[in-house]
């Protein structure tokens, strides 16, 4: 089993949809919980960056975190074309230079 | 531009050779990290170092190998090169408790 889950897509929405992005992961070590988005081809770029349980809000988006069940989630409002890229999940351990660790990714499509 | 820098952009190659590619980290970020993102897979955790020693080993082939600087640069070599060796590379920096950043990744390509 992978230490981090993630639904693979492709998820494919209508232009002004809400998304809802999900992982789950298995090892409770981890505390810090931030999401990536990646387009084709280029590299991941840090969206949001969270500490243990709670929301975090951030222009167009909302990152979640459930400690108690093990379950993070990205929202994204009123979706635009410009956000289609893959989406990874990803979390670490407390202390300093920890390694993350990734999901596969969830390929998200807007349609105007 | 991220602020981490990685060289070259594209390689292509032949199998059974070596290749070198290089990192340059952000400004003040002590921790490189190698990540291997093959065609609909997810990003490989290579390795990791801090301050030029090596810090933690995920997957990472013994035909590959990696190294950090006295400068903070780093780089990974990968040697006896194989078909399936073809993927993006990412190098990313970190500071102390911060999420990675990113360089926008070596494409190998081995024919």
């Amino acid at each position: 089993q992978k230490e981090v889950e993630q639904d693979p897509g492709p998820l494919s929405v209508p232009e002004g949809a809400i998304v809802s992005l999900n992982c789950t992961y298995s090892n409770s070590a981890f505390q810090y919980f931030m999401w990536y988005r990646q387009y084709s081809r280029k590299g991941p770029e840090l969206l949001m960056y969270t500490y243990s349980s709670g929301n975090k809000e951030d222009g167009r988006f909302t990152a979640q975190v459930d400690k108690s069940s093990k379950y993070i989630s990205l929202f994204i409002r009123d979706s635009q074309p410009s956000d289609s890229a893959t989406y990874l999940c990803a979390m670490r351990k407390s202390g300093g230079y920890q390694k993350v660790t990734f999901g596969i990714g969830t390929k998200l499509q807007v349609i105007p | 531009d991220s602020g981490v820098t990685q060289t070259p952009k594209h390689l292509i190659t032949a199998t059974g050779q070596r290749v070198t590619l290089r990192c340059s980290p952000r400004s003040g970020d002590l921790s490189v990290y190698w990540y291997q993102q093959s065609l609909d897979q997810g990003l490989q955790f290579l390795i990791q170092y801090y301050n030029g020693e090596e810090r933690a080993k995920g997957n990472i082939l013994e035909r590959f190998s990696a190294q950090q600087f006295p400068d903070l640069h780093s780089e990974l070599n990968l040697s006896s090169l194989e078909l399936g060796d073809s993927a993006l590379y990412f190098c990313a920096s970190s500071g102390w408790t911060q999420g990675y950043t990113f360089g926008s990744g070596t494409r190998l390509t081995v024919v």
